[in-house]
C-alpha cells in the first residue's frame, strides 16, 4: 500500500498545549500534504511540503519532512478547542499517477 | 465561488438499485477525484479524471463507473448497489501541475450513502 500511516490514532490535549502528529510512508514522494476534517465535513487542505523542503510554517502550523526516514510531522502550537478535528497526511508518490494516498488520520481533541 | 459541490447529501438505497452521484466544481480545475471514506480506513480513491473526457481507475474501482463529459462535472455511478458500498463519498478537484505532481485538492462536503 502507498498509504501514509499517522501516529497516534487519537490525541487529547488541553487548550493552549501543543499537538504533534506524525506520518510515515513507504514510497518516494513528490510532496506530502496535510488535511483537516471536522466531523461530518469534507477535508480542508492545510499545508503542502515538497520533497526538497525540510520545514514549512503556516500560522500556528509547523510541518517537517524527513525523506531519508520517510516521515513527516505536523505541529499545532497553542491549540484551541476549534482545532478539534481529524488530521490526515497524504502523499504524492513519484509514480506519475497524479493522485494522492491518504492515511487513516489522527483524531485530535482539544479540551477547553 | 461555490467551490466543489456534491448532490445528493444523503441517500438510502436497497440492494440492487442504481444511482448517480454528481460532483460539480467552478474553479476550472483539470483534475477531479472520487473517494470513499470508511471508519478506520481513511480515504480510498475510486476513480479519477485528468481532464474532460478522460477517466482512470483508482485503488477501489470495482462496482463503480464514472463519466466526465463536461470539465466542471464528474459523475459517479453505482449500477447495482451492495451493502459493502455503504460509505461516505467525497469528490475533490485540483489544478494540474507541470510534470507528474499532484497539487492541493479541494473537497466537497460529502454524500452519505446507505445500502440496505
Amino acid at each position: 500500500s502507498q498509504q501514509g500511516e499517522e501516529d497516534p490514532q487519537a490525541l487529547s490535549i488541553q487548550e493552549g498545549e501543543n499537538a504533534t502528529m506524525n506520518c510515515s510512508y513507504k514510497t518516494s514522494i513528490n510532496n506530502l500534504q496535510w488535511y483537516r476534517q471536522n466531523s461530518g465535513r469534507g477535508l480542508v487542505h492545510l499545508i503542502l511540503i515538497r520533497s526538497n523542503e525540510r520545514e514549512k510554517h503556516s500560522g500556528r502550523l509547523r510541518v517537517t519532512l524527513d525523506t531519508s526516514k520517510k516521515s513527516s510531522s505536523l505541529l499545532i502550537t497553542a491549540s484551541r478547542a476549534a482545532d478539534t478535528a481529524s488530521y490526515f497526511c497524504a502523499t504524492d508518490p513519484q509514480t506519475g499517477a497524479n493522485n494522492l494516498f491518504f492515511g487513516t488520520g489522527t483524531r485530535l481533541t482539544v479540551i477547553p | 465561488n461555490a467551490g466543489v459541490t456534491q448532490t445528493p447529501k444523503f441517500r438510502v438505497l436497497k440492494t440492487g438499485q442504481s444511482m448517480t452521484l454528481l460532483c460539480a466544481q467552478d474553479m476550472n480545475h483539470e483534475y477531479m477525484y472520487w473517494y470513499r471514506q470508511d471508519p478506520g480506513m481513511g480515504l480510498r480513491l475510486i476513480h479519477y479524471s485528468v481532464g474532460e473526457g478522460t477517466t482512470a481507475k483508482g485503488e477501489v474501482p470495482d462496482g463503480y463507473n464514472v463519466s466526465r463529459l463536461k470539465k466542471q462535472n464528474f459523475l459517479l455511478g453505482l449500477e447495482s448497489a451492495a451493502p459493502s458500498q455503504t460509505s461516505v463519498y467525497f469528490c475533490a478537484s485540483s489544478y494540474s501541475l507541470a510534470g507528474a505532481y499532484t497539487d492541493t485538492q479541494y473537497f466537497g462536503p460529502g454524500t452519505r450513502l446507505t445500502v440496505l
